[in-house]
C-alpha cells in the first residue's frame, strides 16, 4: 500500500508569515491529493482537492501544488484562525491513507 | 443540505460488542461512498474503510481488515461500524464521512462518535 508522509510534524510561525507543509506519497498518485484542516476539538474540513483546487469558501491564502509523489500546502499569510493540524490524504484508490499531520501554531 | 448524523457516545467494557451508526440525509445516499475514520486521543486521522451503500461493496484498510465490520442499510440511509469484541485500544473518536463522487475526496463529515472502552 502507498504510504503518506508529511513534514514538518509541527511548526510555529508568526502572524503574516508564509507557511509551507510538504506531503509525500511512496508511489505516484497523480493529483489525487486532498488537504484537510482540523482545529482542536472540531471535525476535519476539506481545504484543497486534486492537489491544487480550493474548496468553496476556503480563504485564498491557502494554496496547493504538486503531482505524482510530492505535494505542498502553502498558507501565504498565516492568521490566528489557521492554528490547526493539517492532513494530506490520497484518494486515487483504496486505502485512502492520511498523512500523519502537521500541527501549526502561532509563535 | 447534506448531513451525516452519527449515533451518540458509547462507554463499553473490553470484550463487549458495539455497532455505531451514521445516517445520511439531503442527498442520494445510495450513490456516494461512506467511509469511516478513526482518531485516537491526541493522534492523527486513520482511514478505516469505505462502503458503497447501493451494492455494499466494501474496502478496508489493511490495518482494520478483520478488526471491524462496515455495513449499510440503504433503506434507512444508514451506514454502520461494528466491533464483535472491543479492546481498550479501540477507545477513540470515530467519524463517518462521505466521498464526493467518483474520483473525489471526502467532502462531508459526521460529527463523530466517541467510543470509550474501559473496565
Amino acid at each position: 500500500d502507498i504510504q503518506m508522509t508529511q513534514s514538518p510534524s509541527s511548526l510555529s510561525a508568526s502572524v503574516g508569515d508564509r507557511v509551507t507543509i510538504t506531503c509525500r506519497a511512496s508511489q505516484g498518485i497523480s493529483n489525487y491529493l486532498a488537504w484537510y484542516q482540523q482545529k482542536p476539538g472540531k471535525v476535519p474540513k476539506l481545504l484543497i482537492y486534486t492537489a491544487s483546487t480550493l474548496q468553496s469558501g476556503v480563504p485564498s491564502r491557502f494554496s496547493g501544488s504538486g503531482s505524482g509523489t510530492d505535494f505542498t500546502l502553502t498558507i501565504s499569510s498565516l492568521q490566528p484562525e489557521d492554528v490547526a493540524t493539517y492532513y494530506c490524504q490520497k484518494y486515487n484508490s483504496a486505502p485512502f491513507t492520511f498523512g500523519p499531520g502537521t500541527k501549526v501554531d502561532i509563535k | 443540505e447534506v448531513q451525516l448524523v452519527q449515533s451518540g457516545a458509547e462507554v463499553k467494557k473490553p470484550g463487549e460488542s458495539l455497532k455505531i451508526s451514521c445516517k445520511g440525509s439531503g442527498y442520494s445516499f445510495t450513490n456516494y461512498w461512506i467511509g469511516w475514520v478513526r482518531q485516537m486521543p491526541g493522534k492523527g486521522l486513520e482511514w478505516m474503510g469505505i462502503i458503497y451503500p447501493d451494492d455494499s461493496d466494501t474496502r478496508y484498510s489493511p490495518s482494520f481488515q478483520g478488526q471491524v465490520t462496515i455495513s449499510a442499510d440503504k433503506s434507512i440511509s444508514t451506514a454502520y461500524l461494528q466491533w464483535s469484541s472491543l479492546k481498550a485500544s479501540d477507545t477513540a473518536m470515530y467519524y463517518c464521512a462521505r466521498r464526493g463522487g467518483l474520483g473525489s475526496p471526502i467532502d462531508y463529515w459526521g460529527q463523530g462518535t466517541l467510543v470509550t472502552v474501559s473496565s
